[in-house]
């Protein structure tokens, strides 16, 4: 069983649409959760960062974390044409020099 | 700021021929990572790097070699390439922040194809 789960999709929404995007992991001593957004034959990029449970919002975003359950999830309100990229989760035990685990990323595809 | 640059953006290997994979960073930053991409399997780390002069191994480290002699470079090379390696690899950075939100930069990756 891998430390950290991910549906590899894809999953194609109308533009609008409210998108859920999840992980579940193994580790509980995972602290800080991560989602990455990775464009086509680009690199990825941090998307949102949030420590121990509970939930975080920026702008449509919103990253939720419920550790006693050991599941994440981002949301995307308002889904737009260019959200369509592949989604990773990630998340490390500590601070300082981060050892990161990688789900395997979600690709999603929002429909005009 | 360029960010992180990464060289080639491509390369094609035959088995058995080496070659080596530059990484700049212009952030300054103490921490950088290799990591390799591959389908189905996510990013998993190569070897890492907390600071000038200094490596380690990630969690798949066989068949690769790192340097980080100067604080902005960090090197990656394939002494006899093999066709398990053809992959996408990504280089990253991360600046050390106690306490804070020690956010990973990535580059915009090599695409490396051992025939």
């Amino acid at each position: 069983q891998k430390e950290v789960e991910q549906d590899p999709g894809p999953l194609s929404v109308p533009e609008g649409a409210i998108v859920s995007l999840n992980c579940t992991y193994s580790n509980s001593a995972f602290q800080y959760f991560m989602w990455y957004r990775q464009y086509s034959r680009k690199g990825p990029e941090l998307l949102m960062y949030t420590y121990s449970s509970g939930n975080k919002e920026d702008g449509r975003f919103t990253a939720q974390v419920d550790k006693s359950s050991k599941y994440i999830s981002l949301f995307i309100r308002d889904s737009q044409p260019s959200d369509s990229a592949t989604y990773l989760c990630a998340m490390s035990i500590t601070g300082g020099y981060q050892k990161v685990t990688f789900g395997i990323g979600t690709k999603l595809q929002v429909i005009p | 700021n360029a960010g992180v640059t990464q060289t080639p953006k491509f390369r094609v290997l035959k088995t058995g021929q080496s070659m080596t994979l530059l990484c700049a960073q212009d952030m300054n930053h103490e921490y950088m990572y290799w990591y390799r991409q591959d389908p189905g399997m996510g990013l998993r780390l190569i070897h890492y790097s907390v600071g000038e002069g200094t490596t380690a191994k990630g969690e798949v480290p066989d068949g690769y070699n790192v340097s980080r002699l100067k604080k902005q470079n960090f090197l990656l090379g394939l002494e006899s390439a093999a066709p398990s390696q053809t992959s996408v690899y990504f280089c990253a950075s991360s600046p050390y922040l106690a306490g804070g939100e020690e956010t990973q930069y990535f580059g915009p990756g090599t695409r490396l194809l051992v025939l």
